[in-house]
């Protein structure tokens, strides 16, 4: 039974190049979530997204960041014209119903911008 | 929004000894409250959590407990282990929200 899927695990870009992150959530799981952990610091809600539907992008930067969650494959954070200031480790987590239910983490995309 | 302080910042124990992580809350609706234990490189594991309608909840040598009139809640490890080394997030939401809001994680030491 696999758990949250991330890829790639760690990705390097260069300034103003585009960076996507890909999120397979766990299997019968419709929800999935976008973290960002800065270095030493906790984990900040970016979005929360059911099959083809945004529901909650409160924490999503206003430019450059967007996410979508197509009706078949993975869901996608894509961050345009990368900045240093977006280097950190992304988490998507999977929940299988609405309403008050677990979050399932997965290992993460640690993104680096030289 | 929702605002959870976290106390203490690390943390470290003698193998065998007790352990204890607590977090207040601010937003009064807030209404699930998960640990997650991180450890170096991994993502989040969920190891225990707690819905508003109980006050105290164990799993095996974990337990965590809620006062919701104090808006806060704890975790406990009891008969800490080397492996137990690791930072603990704890988090809460409120069921409309759906987001977690975490705390600024705790690095726990077990010496052995």
């Amino acid at each position: 039974n696999a758990g949250v899927m991330q890829n790639p695990r760690h990705l390097v870009r260069r300034r103003g190049q585009e960076a996507r992150l890909r999120c397979s959530p766990m299997k019968g799981h419709s929800h999935v979530y976008w973290y960002r952990q800065l270095p030493e610091e906790g984990l900040k809600f970016m979005v929360y997204l059911q099959k083809e539907n945004i529901i909650d992008e409160s924490g999503m930067p206003k430019e450059r960041f967007s996410a979508e969650f197509p009706k078949e494959g993975p869901s996608i954070l894509r961050i345009q014209q990368v900045v240093r200031g977006d280097s950190a480790a992304y988490f998507c987590a999977s929940s299988p119903a609405a309403g008050l239910s677990e979050q399932y983490f997965g290992p993460g995309t640690r993104l680096t911008v030289t | 929004g929702e605002n959870v302080e976290q106390h203490p910042s690390t943390l470290s124990v003698q193998e065998g000894d007790s352990a204890v992580i607590k977090c207040t809350y601010s937003d009064s609706a807030s209404n699930y409250f998960p640990w997650y234990k991180q450890e170096l490189g991994k993502g989040p594991q969920l190891i225990i959590d707690i819905r508003s309608n109980v006050g105290e909840k164990k799993d095996q040598r974990i337990a965590v407990t809620l006062n919701k009139t104090a808006k806060h809640f704890s975790l406990h490890i009891t008969e800490t282990q080397p492996e137990d080394s690791a930072v603990y997030f704890c988090a809460a939401s409120a069921g409309s929200a759906r987001q977690l809001t975490f705390g600024s994680g705790t690095q726990l030491t077990v010496l052995p």
